[in-house]
């Protein structure tokens, strides 16, 4: 079965520098969510969209932003990267995640590494 | 706001052996969902195991259950007959359902997670 797709799956950038983190998420899931986990840490929730819309967010900073787009892949934009951003980004997806509960199911994460 | 709660922030069983790992939750809700995910060192999430609050009996699939005592807001997790490849974090989320308005879709909320080490 189709997972979620993550790309890339390691990133190195300087600090300063932007990246755009990529997600495709499983066929026919309309709901796709960021989460970030820094080194040891539990995964932090950062934004979610549903049907292209933004539906929550969480601690995500001002210089990250993301959207949805028409073919419901997702991008998450991080500018003036900072020593901090190095973590693990995660995205999932889910199916009518806010009436008939359907689990939300992970990508393989992409590693971002701060130098 | 909830918190989810994981206070065993190491676990070790031999294997075949059953452990259990245990979890709180300090919501508002009446109506919630509760998760446990696995994290091997490949650093993937996968869902081990899910609860509906509203659901008395007690989830099972295959070597792994759970204890849900929702009074007491308490959700462990239980491996049976332990195997080398249970070797991974877990982490216990909480998830609310969308609110009234529809706008809000289920994000999860973790624990601090437990690292389980399988001994052979």
């Amino acid at each position: 079965a189709a997972g979620v797709i993550q790309s890339p799956r390691h990133l190195i950038k300087e600090k300063r520098e932007t990246a755009t983190l990529k997600c495709y998420p499983i066929p026919r899931h309309d709901t796709v969510y960021w989460y970030q986990q820094g080194p040891g840490q539990d995964p932090q929730f950062l934004i979610s969209f549903y049907e292209k819309m933004q539906s929550d967010k969480g601690s995500i900073p001002d210089r990250f932003s993301a959207q949805q787009f028409s073919d419901y892949h997702s991008e998450l934009n991080m500018s003036s990267l900072e020593l901090g951003d190095s973590a693990l980004y995660f995205c999932a997806s889910s199916l009518k995640a806010g009436t008939a509960i359907q689990p939300q199911h992970f990508g393989d994460g992409t590693r971002l590494s701060i130098l | 706001a909830q918190t989810v709660t994981q206070s065993q922030p190491e676990m070790s069983v031999q294997e075949a052996e059953t452990v259990t790992l245990s979890c709180t939750y300090d919501t508002s809700e009446n109506n919630y969902y509760l998760f446990w995910y696995k994290q091997p060192p490949s650093r993937q999430m996968i869902l081990v195991i899910r609860q509906e609050a509203y659901k008395q009996q007690n989830a099972t699939e295959n070597r792994f259950s759970v204890n849900f005592q929702k009074a007491a807001k308490s959700f462990s997790l239980k491996i049976s007959d332990s195997q080398l490849g249970d070797t991974a974090m877990y982490f216990c989320a909480f998830m609310k359902p969308s609110n009234a308005g529809g706008t809000s879709y289920g994000k999860l909320t973790f624990g601090q997670g437990t690292i389980l080490t399988v001994h052979p």
